[in-house]
């Protein structure tokens, strides 16, 4: 049983659309993340959600937009999709803060063209 | 200036070695400290927390200098299947986000 599952998995759509990436957990953990993880590696945090509540948004372009209708799912929805957009996008959740890790599923690997 | 900064490497190390790496952090109010494991296009995972007495898993040791404010991760007897890139993490107190370096690239050879 997947702990935290996203779908897609691989995403090739092109420049101008919108699409729409899904996140579920089974935890019962009551924080979820999107991260971006880019070419050169480095995982940065876009957003949070505690209980439904955005508690983190980092300086992302508001193309991005995220939505949690309940505490098991963040969904994560992109307007006219660019280049530099490509990239890993990671969901995660944790129970409370970060203080005890998280758990990552397995990645959206997105490529715009 | 990165809130936690790595060597990239990569390390190559014979099979039965010893490596270890450290990691930098810049905010001395972070709180917790991990060490996450990332294998070729798949997701990070948890290795190891790291503790301010420090602490081992196996063939894993953690170290954590808060004068310093540096952490450190040694491999003993190196595996094959050891070969990936470690992400060292902060934490600081009460917040939900982790801050990650950008990764130690291993590879053990046979």
């Amino acid at each position: 049983d997947t702990a935290v599952s996203q779908t897609p998995k691989y995403l090739v759509t092109q420049m101008g659309n919108d699409k729409s990436i899904k996140c579920e957990q089974n935890l019962g953990h009551d924080t979820m993340y999107w991260y971006k993880q880019d070419s050169k590696k480095f995982l940065k945090i876009m957003f949070s959600y505690n209980n439904k509540e955005l508690i983190i948004n980092e300086t992302v372009p508001n193309r991005f937009s995220p939505k949690s209708p309940d505490k098991a799912h963040l969904n994560l929805h992109i307007n006219s999709l660019e280049l530099g957009d490509s990239a890993v996008y990671f969901c995660a959740s944790s129970q409370g803060t970060g203080g005890r890790g998280y758990t990552f599923g397995s990645g959206t690997r997105l490529t715009v063209v | 200036r990165k809130e936690v900064e790595q060597d990239p490497g990569p390390f190559n190390v014979p099979e039965g070695a010893t490596v270890a790496f450290n990691c930098t952090y810049s905010n001395s109010a972070s709180q917790s400290f991990f060490w996450y494991r990332q294998d070729c296009r798949k997701e990070p995972k948890l290795l190891m927390s790291v503790y301010s007495s420090g602490n081992e898993d196996g063939r894993f040791t953690a170290q954590l200098n808060r004068a310093s404010q540096y952490i450190s991760l040694l491999i003993r007897d190196s595996k094959l299947s050891d070969s990936a890139t470690y992400l060292c993490v902060v934490n600081n107190a009460n917040d939900y986000k982790l801050s990650f370096g950008a990764g130690t690239t291993v590879t053990v050879r046979a």
